[in-house]
């Protein structure tokens, strides 16, 4: 079974731009997560989408905004790029039905913005 | 949300030793898990521990639910076992995605 797949692997912005991940989970998940690292905050959580529905979301600007689609493949999206975003964007998926369901994580992102 | 404080944030050993690391929670938990996050940025799962021990080759977890900790065992260490590993827990009052982890321990082990 194929793990969580997340494209680029690395990224370079510039300022102002706008950036989108792509993410796809664990075949028959249906839950996606995102989160932020750095090494500053850590691992912070920015959104959880389950069934195309945001179920979650954590304390981040409206810049960072996500979407799943029907076959459970998500994006997340941010705009007007800040020197501060630049991280590892990791995403995670899990079964999302029960309290008992591990995360698996992909690769991430490794967003550097100029 | 929950806290989620681990200890030590820094390990250093020789190969071959034994080490255990430590994650203690604010508030009753539904689901704690184990990462272990390697040079390349990814988050590995090791343990799903809500309560009780479970062992995994040279890695064991212990969590005492009523005591809000988790415990990591890692015996006989590998260079291979070093980078960061991180404690996450789900409280009680959110959705299943939405992970609290702790700062980590950062693991580093010498030939």
């Amino acid at each position: 079974k194929a793990g969580v797949t997340q494209t680029p692997r690395y990224l370079i912005k510039t300022r102002g731009q706008q950036v989108t991940l792509s993410c796809s989970p664990i075949s028959g998940h249906r839950s996606v997560s995102w989160y932020q690292q750095t090494p500053g905050q850590g691992l912070q959580f920015l959104f959880e989408y389950f069934s195309e529905t945001q179920r979650n979301k954590g304390n981040f600007p409206g810049r960072f905004s996500g979407r799943q689609f029907s076959n459970s493949r998500s994006e997340m999206n941010v705009s007007t790029l800040e020197l501060g975003d630049s991280a590892l964007y990791l995403c995670a998926s899990s079964l999302g039905l029960q309290d008992n369901s591990p995360l698996h994580f992909g690769n991430g992102t490794r967003l550097t913005v100029t | 949300g929950i806290q989620v404080e681990q200890s030590p944030p820094d390990l250093i050993l020789q190969e071959g030793a034994n080490s255990t690391l430590r994650c203690n929670f604010s508030d009753s938990v539904n689901n704690l898990q184990w990462f272990h996050q390697n040079p390349w940025g990814q988050l590995i799962n090791l343990f799903y521990i809500p309560s009780g021990t479970k062992q995994n080759g040279r890695l064991s977890a212990t969590t005492v639910a009523t005591e809000r900790y988790s415990l990591l065992y890692i015996s006989s260490s590998q260079t291979t076992d070093s980078g960061v590993y991180f404690c996450a827990a789900l409280d009680r009052g959110s959705t299943l995605g939405r992970l609290y982890f702790g700062r980590g321990t950062q693991l580093t082990v010498w030939p």
